[in-house]
Order: structure tokens, then C-alpha cells, then sequence
């Protein structure tokens, strides 16, 4: 079982960016996919996008193409989500989580990201 | 690509057997079996309950089970308990704008 341990609390103002980190514990980065999602406070859940470290490819959801940005640092073991253009309605907690196959089996706790002016 | 549709709540008495829903199309819940279950309990990350349709993670109770009908999938709890009160989702794969995608979730109450 891996560990995802993710970035804390971020406050950020409209219009500006945020980077969420995950960094994988109990394996290498490498041997996983890991996949985004988040909730915004009282909804359900969002699936963003994805990277595979070891083919160094990531696949967004169409709704954030253009304003997402999934990376992996494979010398950290770390995964990173960056947000562009922040507006209020991105205000939402951001999991990661490990994907097997097709299904997300071990998730981090989540960072709360507070978009307001 | 819209959300899997859900109940928004469904309810039951301890011991008794609830079913929850997911309603996609041939993009996604009907044309794969790559169907997924998350609980979600207030303040808690999703938690893997079932994948594949039907297949149940090591240390998920086997009250717990899946299943799929054409473009719908389903999730039952038998035995309803006092801890399975939380919010349920569905996820599929699908080939429509996004590779995966969620239901709207369901409020699962143990009255």
C-alpha cells in the first residue's frame, strides 16, 4: 500500500495559481499512476487529469485543458497539480490518488485550496 | 461529458439491504467494465469499496457488492450497519471529453 501525502492549505487570490503536492511513500513514483480529482465544499467529485511518470505522459479532463498542469518529480517521488487562472468556483478540496488499472485504490488526504480576494 | 447519475440519498434500517444506482450511457458505464465505488465519509478522502464492476478490494466487508445492466451499474449493502452511513460514488472510464468520470453521488442513511 503507498502513501500519498499531500501540501497543506493554500489561500490564493482570483486570477492567480496554485501547485498541490503529492509525494508517494512505500514505492517509487514510477511504478504508479496518479490521477486528481477534487470537491468543492457540498458537491461531489471531479476527475482532472492524470500522469504516468514513467511514460511522462498526462491526460486532462477537457474541462481543465489549458489551465492544468500535472507534473512528476520522479527524484522526489513527488506529484504536482498546478492550476492556472484561478477563479472562486475552483475553491475545492484536491485528492490524489494512486489509479490501478482503471479504479483509484490509495488516496491522500487532500489540500484545501481557498480561491478569494 | 455529464456526471453518472445518481439517487441523491437512499436510506434503511440496520440489517436491512440498500441498492444504489449509476446511470451512464454506452460511452461509458455500458460500454466498459470499468465501473469503480468510493465511500466517502464527512471530512474523510474517498475510500475504494469496489472495482471492476464487482470486484471487492482486500479488507472490504463482503456486505458490499457490485454489479452492472447495460448502462447502469449498481451498489448493494446487505446488513446495513451504523458505519455505512456516508456518501457513495460511482466512477467509470469513458471516451467522452474526460478518461474518467463520477456519479453525483449518494447520501446513504441508516435511520
Amino acid at each position: 500500500q503507498v502513501q500519498l501525502v499531500q501540501s497543506g492549505t493554500e489561500v490564493k487570490k482570483p486570477g492567480s495559481s496554485v501547485k498541490v503536492s503529492c509525494k508517494a511513500s512505500g514505492g517509487s513514483l514510477t511504478s504508479y499512476t496518479i490521477t486528481w480529482v477534487r470537491q468543492a465544499p457540498g458537491q461531489g467529485l471531479e476527475w482532472m487529469g492524470r500522469i504516468t511518470p514513467i511514460l511522462e505522459i498526462a491526460n486532462y479532463a477537457q474541462k481543465f485543458q489549458g489551465r492544468v498542469t500535472i507534473t512528476a518529480d520522479k527524484s522526489t517521488n513527488t506529484a504536482h497539480m498546478e492550476l492556472s487562472s484561478l477563479r472562486t468556483d475552483d475553491t475545492a478540496v484536491y485528492y490524489c490518488a494512486r489509479e490501478r488499472g482503471n479504479y483509484f485504490d490509495d488516496w491522500g488526504r487532500g489540500s484545501l485550496v481557498t480561491i478569494s480576494s | 461529458q455529464s456526471a453518472l447519475t445518481q439517487p441523491a440519498s437512499v436510506s434503511g434500517s440496520p440489517g436491512q439491504s440498500i441498492t444504489i444506482s449509476c446511470t451512464g450511457s454506452s460511452s461509458d458505464v455500458g460500454g466498459y467494465n470499468y465501473v469503480s465505488w468510493y465511500q466517502q465519509h464527512p471530512g474523510k478522502a474517498p475510500k475504494l469499496m469496489i472495482y471492476e464492476v464487482s470486484n471487492r478490494p482486500s479488507g472490504v466487508s463482503s456486505r458490499f457488492s457490485g454489479s452492472k445492466s447495460g448502462n447502469t451499474a449498481s451498489l448493494t449493502i446487505s446488513g446495513l450497519q451504523v458505519e455505512d452511513e456516508a456518501d457513495y460514488y460511482c466512477n467509470s472510464y469513458t471516451t467522452s471529453g474526460t478518461l474518467y468520470v463520477f456519479g453525483t453521488g449518494t447520501k446513504v442513511t441508516v435511520l
